[in-house]
């Protein structure tokens, strides 16, 4: 069964620190994809990266980075310069996809909440 | 286009209260889902549309939930008989069935608490 699994439950850092958010998952299958989504106190899940099983290259976007490590299956995210409004919680998903029906589950993790002061 | 929305956002009803949601996805996607989210976890698969059908359902989905997407435009989620453990966040996402795999957008949510 898939399974993904957010050890840190809750992370608090200061205004500028770097601040890594693991994630480890388990599959079977060979294709599928990895997702990570920030969800803000409104409670909206915002869709933030996905990336699939053939591609491991890391990736940067501004302030955010991933890497994805199939050897150890990982898929972490990191925030540079943590500002105020990253606060939230993120969740990290998996997905399979269905060739037949297209039909994709995501499983979620169970979240890391993400604190920034000041 | 401004996303996919939830109605209500809120709902609090008594136990044994029939409640119906409704989510409209974003126009062009054909595929609509539903999960649920209680305190603390994250998201978990409830039911998933192609279309007008649904083509899966999680154990999860009691005899007492029953979901629609007549049309294969809009969808509601019924639960009947309602329970204080269906208290919780009900997400609706969408996404479009093309040649490359997307990810699912979602709503606002509908928070329900069961009294």
């Amino acid at each position: 069964a898939q399974k993904v699994t957010q050890a840190q439950t809750e992370i608090s850092v200061v205004e500028k620190e770097d601040v890594t958010l693991d994630c480890v998952y388990e599959t079977r299958d060979t294709t599928y994809y990895l997702f990570w989504y920030k969800q803000p106190p409104s409670g909206e899940l915002v869709f933030l990266i996905r990336r699939n099983s053939f591609d491991e290259q890391n990736e940067i976007s501004g302030r955010y980075s991933w890497n994805f490590q199939k050897s150890t299956s990982s898929f972490n995210f990191t925030i540079t310069a943590s500002q105020v409004v990253d606060s939230a919680v993120y969740f990290c998903a998996l997905s399979e996809v269905s060739m037949n029906t297209g039909f994709q589950k995501l499983v979620f993790g169970t979240g890391t909440r993400l604190l920034v002061s000041p | 286009d401004t996303g996919v929305s939830q109605d209500p956002r809120h709902k609090i009803t008594k136990r044994g209260q029939n409640v119906t949601f409704r989510c409209d996805p974003i126009s062009e996607h054909n595929r609509l889902y539903w999960y649920r989210q209680t305190l603390g976890q994250g998201p978990e698969f409830l039911t998933y549309f192609q279309n007008e059908a649904q083509l899966e359902k999680s154990r999860l989905l009691s005899d007492r939930f029953s979901a629609e997407r007549p049309k294969g435009s809009f969808s509601t989620l019924e639960i009947q008989r309602t329970e204080q453990g269906d208290s919780a966040m009900y997400l609706c996402a969408s996404n479009f069935r093309g040649e490359n795999y997307n990810e699912q957008f979602f709503g606002p949510g509908t928070r329900l608490t069961v009294l």
